[in-house]
């Protein structure tokens, strides 16, 4: 089946390590994106990518770091210098190159705690 | 892009419309209205959008005022699957960005 998968579901780390987290879409979708969710509130935006080996800093990039050299893939790592890691990280993706429009489709998002 | 402005909460009746409303009174021209919502837990999930028009798909529809100043999304028949948190975005049709800005959306509870 088509989707964007986000893996693992949760996952937990010890302060101060870095942490990759995994984003997959079989959709051949050109646009990826990350976002953060603190509970209670909405997403924000933290990387996006309009074509592969291009990457924009969204509006909390600071303490995150991404990669695109597939077009299916795009993981987020998460730095230790990221004051406040524990979220609710998700992945989106879109079709369309820069200046279309789309809907974009969310994965099933990974839940960090940081210990 | 444009700030909206949502209800934090609305309670509906299972099998009754449920009409979300949105205020984007400072949209411009270029800008289109999106709806998205989230499950609890899940990554949120597109359900339509529109420029002027009103627009209808198979999950909801989509009624702009004249305006544009706000708009309103109906759940025709609304089911206890449908609660979850919706969210009102405005965003331009441009060549450089193409980012949705969530704010805090519109807690639907719907009861038996």
């Amino acid at each position: 089946d088509g989707g964007i998968t986000q893996s693992p579901k949760y996952l937990f780390r010890k302060e101060g390590q870095n942490v990759t987290l995994s984003c997959e879409q079989n959709l051949n979708h050109d646009a990826m994106y990350w976002y953060r969710q603190d509970p209670g509130q909405g997403l924000r935006l933290i990387y996006y990518s309009q074509i592969v080996n291009d990457f924009q800093k969204g509006d909390i990039a600071e303490g995150y770091s991404v990669s695109r050299e597939k077009k299916e893939s795009f993981p987020l790592t998460v730095t230790s210098a990221q004051k406040n890691p524990t979220a609710f990280y998700l992945c989106a993706s879109r079709m369309g190159a820069s200046g279309s429009l789309g809907e974009q489709f969310f994965g099933p998002g990974t839940r960090l705690t940081v210990l | 892009d444009a700030k909206t402005t949502q209800p934090p909460s609305m309670d509906c009746a299972e099998g009754r419309a449920a009409n979300l409303p949105c205020n984007h009174s400072t949209i411009s021209g270029n800008e289109y209205v999106y709806w998205y919502r989230q499950i609890h837990s899940q990554g949120p999930q597109y359900i339509i959008h529109g420029l002027k028009n009103n627009e209808t798909n198979e999950m909801a529809s989509l009624i702009i005022t004249e305006d544009r100043k706000s708009s309103t999304l109906i759940l025709p028949h609304a089911t206890l699957r449908d609660t979850a948190v919706y969210y009102c975005i405005v965003r331009a049709f441009t060549g450089t960005a193409s980012k949705l800005t969530f704010g805090t959306g519109t807690r639907l509870q719907v009861t038996l």
